[in-house]
């Protein structure tokens, strides 16, 4: 399919493990945004690229977060050293515009990786 | 700080009839909404957006309406069908890509 996917669609780790979470693109799609999800929450933004560039992370919340886009295309959320709180659907989504003023632009969303820290 | 609140956690409505999701904000410089539609297992999918020019915007079954003196904003869905199951976020922007997402309603629509 055309769509935002996302691997693995689950992860159990177990606290203090390392996590890389993947994200697929819409092809063409110039932003690229990530999600975290908490229970019983709406999506809270994290991070946008806009191809490679990372331009705003300010909604990462510690420096055990670091995500990247290194050709503008793929985009991996690692995160180190896990702790419960991490445990959230993480939510990659994808859009044609690029640029400040975005918010027209359609958001397309993949169907989340469920992260479980035990 | 939830600056975009949606209070009704969940809602059943008789097929046929309307569905009506409200969502509020408290942020003035927001400018632009949108409703996104999501299903278990799956990400969150654009359903309708107004921009704050705007008042009303129609698309088939669903009309979004939005008071900015009141900061409120209404998802209309009629008549309702039972594939509308589902939870509906409103996200709301400061003219940027950054939304601002509410907690979300559970529809059920009832055969």
């Amino acid at each position: 399919g055309a769509g935002v996917s996302q691997s693995p669609r689950y992860k159990v780790a177990k606290r203090g493990q390392d996590v890389a979470l993947r994200c697929d693109p819409i092809s063409g799609h110039v932003s690229l945004f990530w999600y975290q999800q908490a229970l019983g929450q709406g999506p809270e933004f994290l991070t946008y690229f806009q191809n490679e560039a990372q331009l705003d992370k300010s909604g990462l919340p510690s420096d055990r977060f670091f995500a990247e886009r290194p050709e503008g295309s793929v985009s991996t959320l690692k995160i180190q050293r896990t702790q419960q709180e991490d445990s959230a659907v993480y939510l990659c989504a994808s859009s044609l515009a690029e640029g400040l003023g975005t918010a027209s632009y359609e958001q397309y969303f993949g169907p989340g990786t469920r992260l479980t820290v035990t | 700080d939830q600056q975009v609140k949606q209070n009704s956690p969940s809602l059943s409505v008789q097929e046929g009839r309307i569905s009506i999701l409200n969502c509020d904000y408290t942020n003035s410089m927001f400018d632009y909404f949108l409703w996104y539609k999501k299903y278990p297992a799956e990400g969150p999918t654009f359903l309708i957006s107004i921009s704050s020019i705007k008042d009303k915007n129609e698309d088939g079954r669903f009309t979004v309406f939005l008071n900015k003196s009141a900061k409120h904003l209404s998802l209309h869905i009629v008549p309702s069908q039972p594939g509308d199951s589902a939870v509906y976020f409103c996200a709301a922007s400061a003219g940027t890509y950054k939304y601002i997402f509410g907690t979300g309603t559970r529809l059920k629509v009832l055969a």
